[in-house]
C-alpha cells in the first residue's frame, strides 16, 4: 500500500542537541511538508518541497532545516536553535498538479530530556 | 490572502446528535475545499472533499456542500458516534496561489457522549 512513514514515532531529544526526523513516501508525490501541531492547536507550515532539490520556507522555519535530496524523501532537522521543539511533527505530500489534498503521516512526537 | 475560519471548540454531543461544524474561507482563486480528521496520536486524514462550487463531499455519513454564494464549507452528519470524536480541519488549496499550499482553519474538538 502507498503512503507516509514518519519514524521515529516517539523521539527524545537532549538541550543543545540537533536531531532529525524521518519522512519516507511512496505515492509518486512531487510536494511534500512539514508541520508543527503544538497541543490543543492547528497545524503550522515549518518547510515545504516542490521538487528535488528545492524548497521554502514556511510560517516558522527558524531553528529547523530539510533537504530533498530523493523524491521519497525529506528528512526534517530540529537545531539547538529551535527553543522550544516539545511538539508533534507531522510530514504531507501531495500531487503537484492542481487543487489536490495532501495526505499525513502518523507524526513524530518530539520531547526535551 | 486566503483563510479559513471555523467554529471553535470543544463540541460536546450525545450520541445519535446532529452534528454541524461550521467552517468559512477567503479565497482569491478557484479553491478546493477539504475537510480533515485527526484522531488522538495520528496525522490528518482526509474526510471528503470539493473541488467546485455546489459540489456535495461526503464519506462515512459525514457530508459538506461548497457553497460560494456564502464561502462555506460546513461538516455535517445526521447521527454521530463515538467514535466520532477526534479533531476535525477545515482546508482549502487555491492552485491560483502558484504555491500549492494548504490553509487549514484552527481545527474542532468533537466529544461523543454514549
Amino acid at each position: 500500500d502507498g503512503g507516509i512513514t514518519q519514524s521515529p514515532k516517539y523521539l527524545f531529544r537532549k538541550e543543545g542537541q540537533n536531531v532529525t526526523l524521518s519522512c519516507e513516501q511512496n505515492l509518486n508525490h512531487d510536494a511534500m511538508y512539514w508541520y508543527r501541531q503544538d497541543p490543543g492547536q492547528g497545524l503550522r507550515l515549518i518547510y515545504y518541497s516542490q521538487i528535488v532539490n528545492d524548497f521554502q520556507k514556511g510560517d516558522i522555519a527558524e531553528g529547523y532545516s530539510v533537504s530533498r535530496e530523493k523524491k521519497e524523501s525529506f528528512p526534517l532537522t530540529v537545531t539547538s536553535a529551535q527553543k522550544n521543539p516539545t511538539a508533534f511533527y507531522l510530514c504531507a505530500s501531495s500531487p503537484q498538479q492542481g487543487n489536490q489534498p495532501q495526505h499525513f503521516g502518523d507524526g513524530t512526537r518530539l520531547s526535551i530530556l | 490572502g486566503n483563510s479559513v475560519t471555523q467554529m471553535e471548540g470543544p463540541v460536546t454531543l450525545s450520541e445519535e446528535a446532529f452534528l454541524t461544524i461550521n467552517c468559512t474561507y477567503t479565497a482569491t482563486g478557484y479553491p478546493s475545499l477539504f475537510w480533515y480528521v485527526q484522531y488522538p496520536g495520528e496525522g490528518l486524514q482526509l474526510l471528503l472533499k470539493a473541488t467546485k462550487a455546489d459540489d456535495k463531499g461526503s464519506n462515512k455519513g459525514f457530508e459538506a456542500t461548497y457553497r460560494k454564494e456564502t464561502t462555506s464549507f460546513h461538516l455535517e452528519k445526521g447521527s454521530v458516534q463515538v467514535s466520532d470524536s477526534a479533531v476535525y480541519f477545515c482546508a482549502l488549496s487555491d492552485h491560483g496561489n502558484r504555491d500549492d499550499k494548504i490553509i487549514f482553519g484552527k481545527g474542532t474538538r468533537l466529544h461523543i457522549l454514549p
